[in-house]
Parts: C-alpha cells; structure tokens; sequence
C-alpha cells in the first residue's frame, strides 16, 4: 500500500519477554519516527531517523529500547525485558525529508504485556 | 513536563455550529504546528498546519489561529459535521522539526 505500514498490529507478551515491531514507511520518506501513545495521552516521541542513522534518540526512556533503520527504509523498535508499562500504542511516522513537514502516520501497534 | 497542552478533554457540538478546539504551549522555540485528527484503531492523519510567520491559515472548513504572545492556538470547524467526531491533537515542533510535541488530545463529539 501507499502508506505506513506497521506489524503486528496487536501483540500480547509477558513480563520479561523481548518484543520487535516493524514499521515500513512510505517509499522515499527519508525521515522516520517512532512514537508512543500510552491511554489518554498524546503521542510521545521515542526515536527520529533520518537515512540509516538515529538523528535523535533522546525520547528512548531506558536502555531497554532499542531501534534500527539498516537500510534507511523499514524500521524495527526492540523492546527487551519487557515491563507491564511499556503496554501502549507504538505509532511510527514516516515524513518525506524531516525538518518542519507533516507526519504520516501508521495504525500503531498496540502491545500488552501481562 | 507537558509543552503541549489540551486543556479540554472533551467537546460536544450540534452539527452545523461552530467547532473550537483550543491548545497551549510553553516553549517559545516551537515555531511550526500541526493539527492531527484520529479515529479509534486508526494512526493520527494530518489536518492543518500553521508556521509562527502566521496568524492564520485556512483549509476549507478548517482553519487554525496562532497567537505568539499568548502561545495559543486554535482550530475552528466551521460548519462541523458528524464525521468530524473524533479525537485531534495539536503538535508543535521547533525549527529543527526532529520532534514533534503533541497534546493529550480533545475529543470532539458532533451532535446530527
């Protein structure tokens, strides 16, 4: 499809366990972003590429959470050791060059953990 | 600390009227801001966006006002609709863009 792309859209973990979510951006968007929506909040920011590299990783919240972008395309969010709070909405954004432009959204992916 | 705030949770409007969503910041860096509206299970889709060289921009039925000196800023539906109802977000992000501040969102409720 035309837009992002994001899977699984659902994933039930246990506490402990490692968890990887995948975000395909729309083609060409060289800047990717990874937000987090916990319930009743606003999107929080975790992670903007732009290419290949991290340009800004200062909203990761513990060494737990990791992400990569290897071919400056697909994204994968790792979360290790899982805790009952990292249960959220994990939305990535895709956006053609960065800077001051709109984001576009994928469905989220939505994590519990038990 | 929270830089974007909706102070609103929850709007409820008779089709027809006038919609206002309201937003405040406290970062004066933040230069650029977008209005995002979102329906249950979906991710946020962009709606409207305003630079601080503004007052004022206009899409339709939607414009977005931005004052400076009050670090405000508003979304006005005109006339709203049933398929307005759903839950917007403003965001403001500074000039390098690398992230973007977003509200806790309004949920907006359209009458028939």
């Amino acid at each position: 499809g035309a837009g992002v792309s994001q899977t699984p859209s659902n994933k039930v973990t246990e506490k402990g366990k490692y968890v990887e979510l995948r975000c395909d951006p729309i083609s060409g968007h060289t800047a990717l972003y990874w937000y987090r929506q916990s319930l009743g909040q606003g999107p929080e920011f975790l992670i903007y590429f732009q290419g290949t590299g991290a340009a800004d990783d200062s909203g990761l919240p513990n060494d737990r959470f990791f992400a990569v972008r290897p071919e400056g395309s697909v994204s994968t969010l790792k979360i290790q050791r899982t805790e009952r709070g990292d249960s959220a909405v994990y939305l990535c954004a895709s956006s053609f060059s960065g800077g001051a432009g709109e984001l576009f959204f994928g469905e989220g992916s939505r994590l519990t953990v038990l | 600390d929270q830089q974007v705030k909706q102070n609103s949770p929850s709007l409820s409007v008779q089709e027809g009227r006038i919609s206002i969503l309201n937003c405040d910041y406290t970062n004066s860096m933040f230069d650029y801001f977008l209005w995002y509206k979102k329906y249950p299970a979906e991710g946020p889709t962009f709606l409207i966006s305003i630079s601080s060289i503004k007052d004022k921009n206009e899409d339709g039925r939607f414009t977005v006002f931005l004052n400076k000196s009050a670090k405000h800023l508003s979304l006005h539906i005109v006339p709203s609709q049933p398929g307005d109802s759903a839950v917007y977000f403003c965001a403001a992000s500074g000039r390098t863009g690398n992230q973007f501040y977003f509200g806790t969102g309004t949920s907006l409720t359209v009458i028939p």
